[in-house]
């Protein structure tokens, strides 16, 4: 199946440093979303690029997306102990709305 | 109303039995989402409905998964003759007008088949 890709699978660090997760994928996308979710719980929308955007920021977050790579990446700053979650990349384009494994996010205080 | 609602929280069943599940989207999203998700994994995508009908149902894994939404808000996942294998969390989530959208998740059911 035509599944996103995160890596790393796993990632861990202290409080107050940046984490970086990347994702790719293999078909023409309208747009990529990343999600979190927190242990046991729901996902929640954190950020959408479109497919003629470079890069977007919200808050702690920034995304790029390169497409001619077909590939995207979240970066959290200066994180907290509450950024500990799975995170997920999602797209829609020409096939049906897929997830990857996630990143799991281990931040510690 | 508030966000997407899922009942059960969870369900448990025994080998062979139906189940239903059940999902109330964000009032007035067009678009509703189902997902099952095993430990480990990211969410699978089965179905996906733009209002009433089935926009997209290539994810449902066999005939014995069926889902409707006859008034194009509430949706129902139904699973007969549940397997083993069928355990996982059924999460569904809804959108405002479809698959280029945020999507708004509920926070799951989770389905133990015995």
């Amino acid at each position: 199946s035509q599944q996103g890709e995160e890596d790393p699978q796993a990632l861990s660090i202290q409080e107050g440093e940046n984490a970086t997760m990347n994702c790719s994928y293999k078909t023409s996308i309208n747009n990529l979303q990343w999600y979190r979710q927190n242990s046991g719980r729901g996902l929640v929308h954190l950020i959408l690029i479109r497919s003629n955007e470079r890069e977007k920021h919200s808050g702690r977050l920034r995304v790029t997306l390169d497409t001619s790579k077909k590939s995207s990446s979240l970066l959290i700053t200066a994180s907290r102990a509450a950024d500990t979650a799975s995170y997920f990349c999602t797209y829609s384009g020409n096939t049906p709305l897929v997830f990857g494994k996630g990143t799991r996010l281990s931040v510690i205080a | 109303g508030a966000g997407v609602s899922q009942t059960p929280s969870n369900k448990v069943t025994e080998k062979g039995k139906y189940v239903e599940l059940r999902c109330d989207p964000i009032s007035g999203h067009t678009a509703l989402y189902w997902y099952r998700q095993s430990l480990g994994q990211g969410p699978e995508f089965l179905i996906y409905f733009q209002g009433t009908g089935a926009a997209d149902d290539s994810g449902l894994p066999n005939d014995r998964f069926f889902a409707v939404r006859p008034e194009g808000s509430v949706s129902t996942l139904k699973i007969q003759r549940t397997e083993r294998g069928d355990s996982a969390v059924y999460l569904c989530a809804s959108s405002l007008w479809g698959d280029t959208d945020e999507q708004f998740f509920g926070p799951g059911t989770r389905l133990t088949v015995l």
